[in-house]
């Protein structure tokens, strides 16, 4: 599976868009990009996918450039909950449900 | 409907001891996968099962194990334990279709295994 890389770790003030960046530029043609989150002891939430077009959902937009070596996880208007670890993955759908986690963004929610 | 239920969600062992847990998961989910996450490694994958057979496996030791029956229910056993092992244990069911739109993967709240 291709590499992601992302900040290690961001901040964003409430109420503002938080936009979380992921280089993917190993992407090959036939990989999603995925997001997940996990807040403190909880287990991994899934946010979004995409291809190549950019998605919505009701918790976050996907930016994909055109190129596809990179995309954008925009939370829109951020609240203290969305304090968590986020991590962008690519993964192949011809292939089984094994997921390649990184190490991840964590997002700090400022008051 | 009710999400991925993984038992118990906190347990201590002795090393040498052998530990068995439990994923139950979304209704009409077939594929269910198991993850260990420690605070140095991360989030890694153990080994996916679908339809009772293990489809994939990650880079653990056999004493690392797993089964799934026939109502989709997951347990994973790890043996001999080692102070290693020490780590949240996560569940992860999907459909296990791999068409766009049903490849989304939910997670339980983890069972968190200290070894001592």
């Amino acid at each position: 599976d291709a590499k992601t890389t992302q900040p290690t770790s961001m901040d964003c003030a409430e109420g503002r868009a938080a936009n979380l960046p992921c280089n993917h530029s190993t992407i090959s043609g036939n990989e999603y990009v995925y997001w997940y989150r996990q807040i403190h002891s909880q287990g991994p939430q899934y946010i979004i996918h995409g291809l190549k077009n950019n998605e919505t959902n009701e918790m976050a937009s996907l930016i994909i450039t055109e190129d596809r070596k990179s995309s954008t996880l925009i939370l829109p208007h951020a609240t203290l909950r969305d304090t968590a670890v986020y991590y962008c993955i690519v993964r192949m759908l011809n292939r089984d449900d094994k997921i390649i986690f990184g190490k991840g963004t964590r997002l700090h929610i400022l008051p | 409907k009710a999400g991925v239920t993984q038992t118990p969600r906190y347990l201590i062992k002795t090393r040498g001891q052998q530990v068995t847990l439990s994923c139950s998961p979304i209704s009409g989910h077939r594929s269910v996968s198991w993850y260990q996450q420690t605070p140095g490694q991360g989030l890694q994958f153990l080994f996916e099962y679908f339809s009772e057979t293990q489809r994939n496996k990650g880079n653990f030791p056999g004493r690392f194990s797993g089964r799934q029956f026939s109502n989709s229910r997951s347990e994973m056993n790890v043996s001999t334990l080692e102070l290693g092992d020490s780590a949240l244990y996560l569940c992860a069911s999907s459909l296990g279709d791999n068409r766009p739109g049903y490849t989304e993967a939910f997670f339980g709240q983890g069972t968190r295994l200290t070894v001592v």
